[in-house]
C-alpha cells in the first residue's frame, strides 16, 4: 500500500502546453505539499493544502495552480509549460499543520514526478 | 536564498566506515530534520531534532545541534552500502512558517561494498 502516491512518473511534452500531475495520499493526513527538486538537486517548496485549504504559496508563476478536491488528494496543473519547468515535482504529506502542536510534522514524500519540457 | 547548506556535497567512503555529514542554516529555527533520498525516490525522513536538544540518536544515526553556530551534524556509524543516498537538512522556523521546510542542498553519500 503505497502511502503517498503520484501519477505520473514520468511526463515528456512539449514548451506550451498544459499537463497535470496527481497526488493521493492514504494516511489520513490533513496537510499536503507540492516541492519542486532541480537539477542541482535543491528541492523548494511551492505550495501546501492543509484540509483543502491554500496553506503556503511560494513565489511560483501563476500558471502553476494547484487543486485539492478533498484532503486526500492535491493536484498541480501546470499551463504553458516552459524549458525552466523541467524537474521533478515531487507531493509530500503531514498528520497536521507545523505550528499547531508545537513543532513540524513529518512530512512523508511520494516517488516524485520527472517533467521534461521540450 | 537558502537556508541550510550541506557539507560535504559528495563524500565516498567504505562499508563499515563512520560518515558524518554537516548542515548550516541562517535564522533561527524552531526544529531541523535530516531526510534521506535514494535515487529516484523520494524523501524518507530519519530524524528531528529542536531547538532545545544538543544531541539524539537513531538506531546508527547520531544528529548534534548547535543554535549558536547555526550548524547541525549527521553521523551514520557503521556505514553500509544500502545508505547510499543523498540526505538533506530541512528547517523549520516555527512560528506562522507552518509546514515550510527549508531543504538545504543536500550530500550525496557513497559506500563502498
Amino acid at each position: 500500500d503505497t502511502a503517498v502516491s503520484q501519477t505520473p512518473k514520468y511526463l515528456v511534452t512539449q514548451m506550451g502546453n498544459d499537463k497535470s500531475i496527481k497526488c493521493e495520499q492514504n494516511l489520513g493526513h490533513d496537510t499536503m505539499y507540492w516541492y519542486k527538486q532541480d537539477s542541482k538537486k535543491f528541492l523548494k517548496i511551492m505550495f501546501s493544502y492543509n484540509n483543502k485549504e491554500l496553506i503556503i504559496n511560494e513565489t511560483v508563476p501563476n500558471r502553476f495552480s494547484p487543486k485539492s478536491p478533498d484532503k486526500a488528494h492535491l493536484n498541480l496543473h501546470i499551463n504553458s509549460l516552459e524549458l525552466g519547468d523541467s524537474a521533478v515535482y515531487f507531493c509530500a504529506s503531514s498528520q497536521g499543520l507545523a505550528g499547531s502542536r508545537g513543532g513540524a510534522d513529518t512530512q512523508y514524500f511520494g516517488p516524485g514526478t520527472r517533467l521534461t519540457v521540450l | 536564498s537558502q537556508q541550510g547548506e550541506e557539507d560535504p556535497q559528495a563524500l565516498s567512503i567504505q562499508e563499515g566506515e563512520n560518515a558524518t555529514m554537516n548542515c548550516s542554516y541562517k535564522t533561527s529555527i524552531n526544529n531541523l530534520q535530516w531526510y534521506r533520498q535514494n535515487s529516484g525516490r523520494g524523501l524518507v525522513h530519519l530524524i528531528l531534532i529542536r531547538s532545545n536538544e544538543r544531541e539524539k540518536h537513531s538506531g546508527r544515526l547520531r544528529v548534534t545541534l548547535d543554535t549558536s553556530k547555526k550548524s547541525s551534524s549527521l553521523l551514520i556509524t557503521a556505514s553500509r552500502a544500502a545508505d547510499t543516498a543523498s540526505y538533506f537538512c530541512a528547517t523549520w522556523a516555527g512560528g506562522t512558517s507552518y509546514g515550510k521546510l527549508t531543504f538545504g542542498q543536500g550530500t550525496i553519500l557513497t559506500v563502498h561494498p
